[in-house]
């Protein structure tokens, strides 16, 4: 599976758009984008994910640039409850396993 | 509507005792994979297992450490002779089907181990 890059840290005003990058340039025509997130010692939360076309749910959005070597996830609305580190992943239609970095440790602040 | 079951929540055991973690998949699903995490470190995938067989177990350590999904109950992975070296928060995820790409995880609470 193709490996990302993510800043460690970032901030966000809280009622503000959150604009999370990933970097992913050695993904493959069959590697999907997957984006989780982790709440403090929780188990991680399934956000969104995506193959080519940007994708929007009840919790964000993912854009993903044309030549798919990166993306960019937005909570629109950001709360405080949104604080918590964001992975992103790339994962094969024949892989087994999720490769989790290190993440982007998101602060929302009041 | 139960989601990934982990059980026990915390765990201490003594260096040298045996550790085993449980995880109940969503219903439904057949496909469990585990995962560490050391303090301030990423999760690390350490085995995927379908009922009854290890698909991939390319994350797991040679020695001490063992995983099974058996065709009844939940999937145990097991640390035999524990060391301090094995605290860590051990997660569980389930998918209903194998990998296709288009499959997310599902993931449990977690079971925290400490090794004193």
């Amino acid at each position: 599976d193709a490996k990302t890059t993510q800043p460690p840290s970032m901030d966000c005003a809280e009622g503000r758009a959150a604009n999370l990058p990933c970097n992913h340039s050695t993904i493959s025509g069959n590697e999907y984008v997957y984006w989780y997130r982790q709440i403090h010692s929780q188990g991680p939360q399934y956000i969104i994910h995506g193959l080519k076309n940007n994708e929007t749910n009840e919790m964000a959005s993912l854009i993903i640039t044309e030549d798919r070597k990166s993306s960019t996830l937005i909570l629109p609305h950001a709360t405080l409850r949104d604080t918590a580190v964001y992975y992103c992943i790339v994962r094969a239609n024949t892989g087994n396993q999720f490769y989790f970095g290190t993440g982007t440790s998101l602060t929302v602040i009041p | 509507n139960a989601g990934v079951m982990q059980n026990p929540r915390h765990l201490v055991r003594r260096r040298g005792q045996e550790a085993r973690l449980r995880c109940s998949p969503m219903k439904g699903h057949s496909h469990v994979y585990w995962y560490r995490q050391l303090p301030e470190e990423g999760l690390k995938f350490m085995v995927y297992l379908q009922k009854e067989n290890i698909i991939d177990e390319s994350g797991m350590p040679k020695e001490r450490f063992s995983a099974e999904f058996p065709k009844e109950g939940p999937s145990i992975l097991r640390i035999q002779q524990v060391v301090r070296g094995d605290s860590a928060a051990y997660f569980c995820a389930s998918s209903p089907r194998a990998g296709t790409g288009n499959e997310k995880l599902f993931f449990g609470s977690g079971t925290q181990l400490s090794v004193l």
